[in-house]
């Protein structure tokens, strides 16, 4: 059973506009939801993360909207560059425990 | 941030052989360390967690014997894949997290296996 579910599957953006990820999760445990970005052939990178106290958090481009009666959290790039063509992934965690992945978002931002 | 790196970067090799693969993290101490695989357009799957001196927690469905893993310092970990087959063909990725930051994984930058 997938603890984290990810849409969409990909995503063409025009460069300028707004990119938005959704992710949703079932366990009201998880206490820590970060993004991380990967680039073909690498590891992935923290971008940004985010706790449930928190509704949203803003890192330059970059934007964590967390609804936690919803059990939802999104992500969302704004002014979207072909530099952001990536994939994306939203985790969830417990208890400083295991990280629990969702299936990926590949982002193509069209110059 | 911090930096963990995995070597060797890409590595071919027969059937049947044992290939071993490094992940160091190069300016923190790693208390836990965490090994991936990642199969092409597929999510990171979690093969197991391993902490500084004591044995590593295996997920279900991955073969302890066949992965084998060493933690042996707070800054290297190691990921044997032994009698190597071509499904073992995948993308290792692992990662690394400070006493310091329980929340913060800082992930290696992969290591492409092929196994002919």
């Amino acid at each position: 059973q997938q603890q984290v579910k990810q849409s969409p599957q990909s995503l063409i953006v025009q460069k300028g506009g707004i990119s938005i990820i959704n992710c949703a999760y079932e366990n009201t445990a998880f206490d820590y939801f970060p993004w991380y970005q990967q680039f073909p052939g690498k590891g992935p990178a923290l971008l940004i993360a985010i706790r449930p106290d928190v509704s949203e958090k803003k890192e330059g481009r970059f934007t964590i909207s967390f609804n936690k009666s919803a059990k939802q959290f999104s992500l969302h790039i704004m002014d979207s560059q072909p530099g952001d063509s990536a994939t994306y992934f939203c985790a969830a965690l417990k208890n400083f425990n295991k990280f629990y992945f969702g299936s990926g978002t590949k982002l193509n931002v069209k110059p | 941030g911090a930096v963990v790196s995995q070597h060797p970067s890409w590595v071919i090799c027969k059937s049947g052989t044992s290939v071993k693969i490094e992940c160091r993290s190069l300016d923190f101490q790693a208390t836990t360390m965490f090994w991936y695989r990642q199969f092409p357009k597929q999510s990171l799957m979690l093969m197991a967690t391993s902490n500084e001196g004591s044995k590593a927690t295996y997920e279900q469905g991955v073969e302890k014997d066949k992965f084998l893993i060493n933690h042996a310092s707070l800054t290297l970990s190691t990921l044997t894949v032994t009698s190597a087959h071509p499904e073992d063909s995948s993308f290792y990725i692992c990662s690394a997290r400070s006493g310091g930051q329980q929340e913060t994984q800082y992930f290696g930058p992969g290591t492409r296996l092929l196994v002919l």
